[in-house]
């Protein structure tokens, strides 16, 4: 069974400083997307990077960037330039892409403050 | 860019009352899923459709049921309530195949119920 992992609870930074949060996961699935979720104190949930585990290069999307490493089944985020606006609870997320399930697996989510 | 839209956003319903969700996915895209997110948790997947069939199902209860419509959109039923299913659900939609992205499932703004 799938099954992602995070275990900073919390996590505390400055701004405009990068912090990295992190992710591992597990799966007997050679295909699958990892994905990080921001979901800010009013509820919704943002989508802001994927990672296929057949793409070669680490994702990046803007200040995010997805540190990934297969062998190690880690799929850390990486926030350059913290701003204000970043404090929010960050969700990692697994789908495995062969079995024919489509459902999102999470894990339990790290909350990132940001200090001025 | 047009989102998955939620209706409605706040519920407040007694025990053993019904209440109905529906979800409006982003235009084009055909495939459906519903998650649960209990208070400080992580969301649950309940279940997804895609071009109208179920296809696939978590753990969703036997007192809720949903089902995707000719115009895609959706709707999830929830009949005898618990004050267990005070919950943000949240619907998502992605799609379809084919390229990098196409398994990102991008959530509506989420329904907030509460059971009294």
């Amino acid at each position: 069974a799938q099954k992602i992992t995070q275990t900073q609870p919390g996590m505390f930074v400055q701004e405009k400083e990068a912090v990295t949060l992190d992710c591992t996961y597990d799966t007997s699935d050679q295909s699958y997307g990892l994905f990080w979720y921001k979901q800010p104190s009013s509820g919704e949930m943002i989508f802001l990077i994927y990672q296929g585990s057949y793409d070669e290069q680490n994702a990046t999307e803007g200040r995010y960037s997805l540190n990934f490493q297969k062998a190690r089944k880690s799929a850390n985020l990486v926030i350059s330039a913290s701003q204000l606006g970043d404090s929010a609870m960050y969700f990692c997320a697994m789908r495995e892409l062969n079995t024919g399930f489509q459902k999102l697996v999470f894990g339990t989510g790290t909350r990132l403050l940001v200090s001025p | 860019a047009a989102g998955v839209i939620q209706s409605p956003r706040h519920l407040i319903k007694e025990k053993r009352e019904t209440a109905t969700l529906k979800c409006y996915p982003i235009p084009r895209h055909d495939t459906v899923y519903w998650y649960q997110q209990g208070p400080g948790q992580d969301p649950q997947f309940l279940i997804s459709f895609y071009e109208k069939m179920q296809s696939d199902k978590g753990s969703i209860p036997d007192r809720f049921s949903a089902q995707q419509f000719s115009d895609y959109h959706s709707e999830l039923n929830m009949s005898s309530l618990e004050l267990g299913d005070s919950a943000l659900y949240f619907c998502a939609s992605s799609r379809p195949g084919g390229g990098p992205g196409q398994e990102t499932q991008y959530f509506g703004p989420g329904t907030r119920l509460l059971v009294l």
